[in-house]
C-alpha cells in the first residue's frame, strides 16, 4: 500500500515562501505516475496546484504558475512544493497525491497539512 | 476550462442506497475517480476508472457512467460512510474537481 506524508512549517509569513515535502513509502517515486499537489482553503473546494513526473516534467495550474515550483528527489523517494510571495489567500490544507497515469490503477493521497499565512 | 458538478448534500437512513452524481462534458471522454474525505484523515479513493473499486473498499461502493454523468452508489449505506465525497478527473495533464457532496447517514 502506497502511503504519502506531507511535512513542513504550519505557519508562513506574508510575502514569504511556503515549502512542503511529501515522503512516499510503499512504492517508488520513479514509477509511472504523476506526483501532485492539491490544496483546500478552509470551507472551500479543492484546487489543483501542479504535478511532476519522476523525469522532472511538470505541469502547473496557470493561475499559480508564476509562484510555484515542484521538484522531485528520487534518492529520498520524495517530492516538494515551493510557493512564493504567499498571502492570506494561500492559507489552506495542502495535500500531496499519487495520480495514476494508467487508468487501470488507483490513486493515493496524503493526510494533508494545514499551512496558515499570517504575521 | 472544465467543470464537474455535484449535489452539495445527500442524506439517507442507514441501510438505504445513496447515489451521488458527477456531471461534466469532459466525462464523455475521461474517467472519473471518487474519494471519501473525513476530517483529519487522508482522502481515500473509493472508485477509479468510473466503476473500479480499489482493494479494501467495501463492495457496497460502486460506480456507473452514462454519457456525461457518473454516479457513485453506496448500497446499504452505513453510518461510517458519512463524509464528503469528491469526484475528479485528469483531462489534460491536470486535475479537475467537483465541488464535493456531504453525505449524511442518519
Amino acid at each position: 500500500q502506497v502511503q504519502l506524508q506531507e511535512s513542513g512549517p504550519g505557519l508562513v509569513k506574508p510575502s514569504g515562501t511556503l515549502s512542503l515535502t511529501c515522503a512516499v513509502s510503499g512504492g517508488s517515486i520513479s514509477s509511472s505516475n504523476w506526483w501532485s499537489w492539491v490544496r483546500q482553503p478552509p470551507g472551500k473546494g479543492l484546487e489543483w496546484i501542479g504535478q511532476i513526473y519522476h523525469s522532472g516534467s511538470t505541469n502547473y495550474n496557470p493561475s499559480l504558475k508564476s509562484r510555484v515550483t515542484i521538484s522531485v528527489d528520487e534518492s529520498k523517494n520524495q517530492f516538494s512544493l515551493k510557493l512564493s510571495s504567499v498571502t492570506a489567500a494561500d492559507t489552506a490544507i495542502y495535500y500531496c497525491a499519487r495520480v495514476a497515469v494508467a487508468d487501470s490503477i488507483t490513486d493515493y493521497w496524503g493526510q494533508g497539512t494545514l499551512v496558515t499565512v499570517s504575521s | 476550462s472544465y467543470e464537474l458538478t455535484q449535489p452539495s448534500s445527500v442524506s439517507v437512513s442507514p441501510g438505504q442506497t445513496a447515489k451521488i452524481t458527477c456531471s461534466g462534458n469532459i466525462l464523455a471522454r475521461k474517467y472519473v475517480r471518487w474519494f471519501q474525505q473525513k476530517p483529519g484523515q487522508a482522502p481515500v479513493v473509493v472508485i477509479y476508472k468510473d466503476s473500479e473499486r480499489p482493494s479494501g473498499i467495501p463492495e457496497r461502493f460502486s460506480g456507473s457512467s452514462s454519457g456525461t454523468t457518473v454516479t457513485l452508489t453506496i448500497s446499504g449505506a452505513q453510518v461510517e460512510d458519512e463524509g464528503d465525497y469528491y469526484c475528479y478527473s485528469a483531462p489534460d495533464n491536470n486535475l479537475v474537481f467537483g465541488g464535493g457532496t456531504k453525505l449524511t447517514v442518519l
